[in-house]
């Protein structure tokens, strides 16, 4: 079964850090980029980062770049999100979500985890 | 930045046709994705490259793109696609960025 589980979320400060992990089963995980996409309660869905299969390529949102850094260990089968000096509008559900193709081109999300919860706040 | 405009709503009965559209300046050059969001769950990708369908998804799901502007058609919507919808494509910048639409709420009572 092709699975996507993210974990590492839960309550932080503003200014703090928090790095969040997705575990991948079921295919061939260094075949695929890898994206995290968020959406805070009640709104709609905002792309954070993607990451092409060999880690050459990589994208951010103007939202969070500088401050967030995504990665992947394709011997683990796990992409990362290290995300570093946080604010109150970095709550949200972040979902892990594969994408169809090798590269961070043309975005294809055809599998998606269940997310992990961010909630910044002091 | 880049935006991706779409209907806050549409509402449909059983059985009529509900169009989604989605309006964006790089459109002409780049893909259209959809995505459908039920209630408490993980979006689903319904359409991707315009106007083609995952296996799995019903064949009343279709897509089109023309200009500046995408579609998604449900034909002879039903009552389990009521849903958010999505659109999602990428700037054409040259620095890779993705930005999802607003989001449609498709009601179909």
């Amino acid at each position: 079964e092709v699975q996507l589980v993210e974990s590492g979320g839960g309550l932080v400060q503003p200014g703090r850090s928090l790095r969040l992990s997705c575990a991948a089963s079921g295919f061939t995980f260094d075949d695929y980029a890898m994206h995290w996409v968020r959406q805070a309660p009640g709104k709609g869905l905002e792309w954070v980062s993607g990451i092409s299969w060999n880690s050459g390529s990589i994208g951010y949102a103007d939202s969070v770049k500088g401050r967030f850094t995504i990665s992947r260990d394709n011997a683990k089968n796990s992409l990362y999100l290290q995300m570093n000096s946080l604010r109150a509008e970095d709550t949200a559900l972040y979902y892990c979500a594969k994408d169809m193709r090798a590269t961070v081109t043309d975005d294809a999300f055809d599998i998606w985890g269940q997310g992990t919860m961010v909630t910044v706040s002091s | 930045s880049y935006e991706l405009t779409q209907p806050p709503s549409v509402s449909v009965s059983p059985g009529q046709t509900a169009r989604i559209t989605c309006s964006g300046d790089a459109l002409p050059k780049k893909y259209a994705y959809w995505y459908q969001q039920k209630s408490g769950q993980a979006p689903v990708l319904v359409i991707y490259e315009d106007s083609k369908r995952p296996s799995g998804i019903p064949e009343r799901f279709s897509g089109s793109s023309s200009g500046t502007m995408a579609t998604l058609t449900i034909s002879g919507a039903q009552v389990e696609d009521e849903a958010d919808y999505y659109c999602y494509s990428t700037d054409s910048s040259g620095n890779h960025r993705g930005v999802f639409g607003g989001g449609t709420k498709l009601t179909v009572l």
